[in-house]
């Protein structure tokens, strides 16, 4: 185990819905990165946070939103979800240095079905 | 052209015999690389790291790393049935912003038969 966890575990969304997913870091990790990663896909990057601010995004719509806080737990917003969301959204920790990011920690992911 | 390639396989293998991963990469400058086996339905788990070219072992596993020709590859020796994941190669990459993420290939399926 990691150390990550996520939840919820599994959920079911219908289309226009919005969705809160939450991530606690594992213990001294200051960095948290979520990434979306589709059936038969690798993990895409969706953005990163670091000390409470976002230093990174990736080719995401602004209806993805995060926000990371002061124990360094986060959350993942998606507004008007879409069907192509349906996806597995993976919280990753690990401890920056300066502008230099560690391995990635996983936690066991959030099972997003949007019907 | 993608950043970090992986053939997506699958990959069939015996018991006991060696499954070579590989996986390319496009920037130069990356520098760090890492290799998490994903069983299905499950979360990545990280496996190896490679920082340097050449040869890293740990068990019965082999990263290498040529920079040279921005190439990365995992070996298992003796591979077993419980080996049957998807192993993904990531690579670090520096975002406008100077911060570093990891960039994913898209995972190669192994499968390891008794």
């Amino acid at each position: 185990e990691t150390g990550v966890t996520q939840s919820p575990t599994h959920l079911i969304k219908t289309r226009g819905q919005q969705v809160t997913l939450r991530c606690s870091s594992q213990s001294g990790h200051n960095t948290v990165s979520w990434y979306q990663q589709a059936l038969g896909q690798g993990p895409q990057f969706i953005f990163q946070y670091y000390r409470e601010e976002e230093n990174g995004r990736g080719n995401f719509p602004p209806r993805f939103s995060g926000l990371q806080f002061p124990n360094y737990s986060s959350e993942l917003n998606v507004n008007a979800l879409e069907l192509d969301d349906s996806a597995l959204y993976l919280c990753a920790s690990s401890l920056s240095a300066g502008m230099v990011t560690g391995e990635l920690f996983f936690g066991e992911g959030s099972r997003l079905t949007v019907l | 052209q993608k950043e970090v390639e992986q053939n997506s396989g699958p990959l069939s293998v015996p018991e006991g015999a060696i499954a070579s991963l590989n996986c390319t990469y496009s920037d130069r400058g990356s520098q760090s690389f890492f290799w998490y086996r994903q069983y299905s339905g499950k979360s990545p788990e990280l496996i190896m790291f490679i920082y340097s070219n050449g040869d890293k072992e740990d068990g019965r596993f082999t990263a290498q790393l040529n920079k040279a020709s921005q190439y990365v590859s995992l070996l298992i020796r003796d591979s077993q049935p419980s080996d049957s994941a998807t192993y993904l190669c990531a690579v670090n990459a520096r975002m406008n912003t100077g911060f570093q993420k990891l960039v994913f290939g898209t995972g190669t399926r192994l499968l390891v038969s008794p």
